[in-house]
């Protein structure tokens, strides 16, 4: 059980901020909000992740709702690499690693 | 580059083959990890280990044997496959300490059972 929900696919255009959501309403307090993607046939590559205040690194930033319920990834000017497969994923560091299906970001000129 | 290598990143074996993928992590961490992810699937977490010692095995067939000689290595031994375990087999690793553990994976071996 992954115990999160995102969208299948998404399309953003070029040099556009892309905002993938992920909802995540069963989260526990102890629980971090974690972000992955991966290019075609490469390794996941960690993003970000945070616990209930908002992240930015620079690759991207996290949103995360009061209620933690639910949160955003923002990559603020999308290019033709950032491509991918994202996964939100929720655990703490006892749980194991669970990628669900993710969603599928495609990136036009 | 994360910092996590594997080789070789393509290998096409005979169903009768012996053949091993070789992990190794350049990050420190000590805890490193197997995965499979086959053709439209999500990854499968197959082994952990921590500290070189092995913490979990995913009811994982023993036509794979891993084997973790140190912090910094992990091997993954392949014997008598079976097609169905063609896939990308990934490697990765973390530092586990206090309430935060990152994942680092490297780019994954291709495999293609015949």
């Amino acid at each position: 059980d992954a115990k999160t929900t995102q969208p299948t696919s998404m399309d953003c255009a070029e040099g556009r901020a892309a905002n993938l959501p992920c909802n995540h309403s069963t989260i526990s307090g102890n629980e971090y909000v974690y972000w992955y993607r991966q290019i075609h046939s490469q390794g996941p590559q960690y993003i970000i992740h945070g616990l209930k205040n908002n992240e930015t690194n620079e690759m991207a930033s996290l949103i995360i709702t009061e209620d933690r319920k639910s949160s955003t990834l923002i990559l603020p000017h999308a290019t033709l690499r950032d491509t991918a497969v994202y996964y939100c994923i929720v655990r703490d560091n006892t749980d194991k690693l669970i990628f669900g299906t993710g969603t599928r970001l495609q990136v036009f000129p | 580059e994360t910092g996590v290598t594997q080789t070789p990143r393509h290998l096409v074996m005979g169903m009768t083959n012996k053949k091993s993928l070789k992990c190794e992590q350049h990050l420190g961490h000590n805890a490193m990890y197997w995965y499979k992810q086959s053709a439209k699937k999500p990854l499968e977490l197959m082994f952990v280990y921590n500290f070189k010692e092995q913490t979990e095995n995913n009811s994982v067939p023993s036509r794979f044997s891993p084997e973790c000689p140190n912090s910094s290595h992990l091997f993954l031994h392949l014997h008598t496959l079976q097609p169905e375990d063609s896939a990308l087999y990934l490697c990765a690793s973390s530092q586990v300490e206090g309430n935060q553990e990152t994942q680092y994976f490297g780019p994954g071996t291709r495999l293609l059972v015949l």
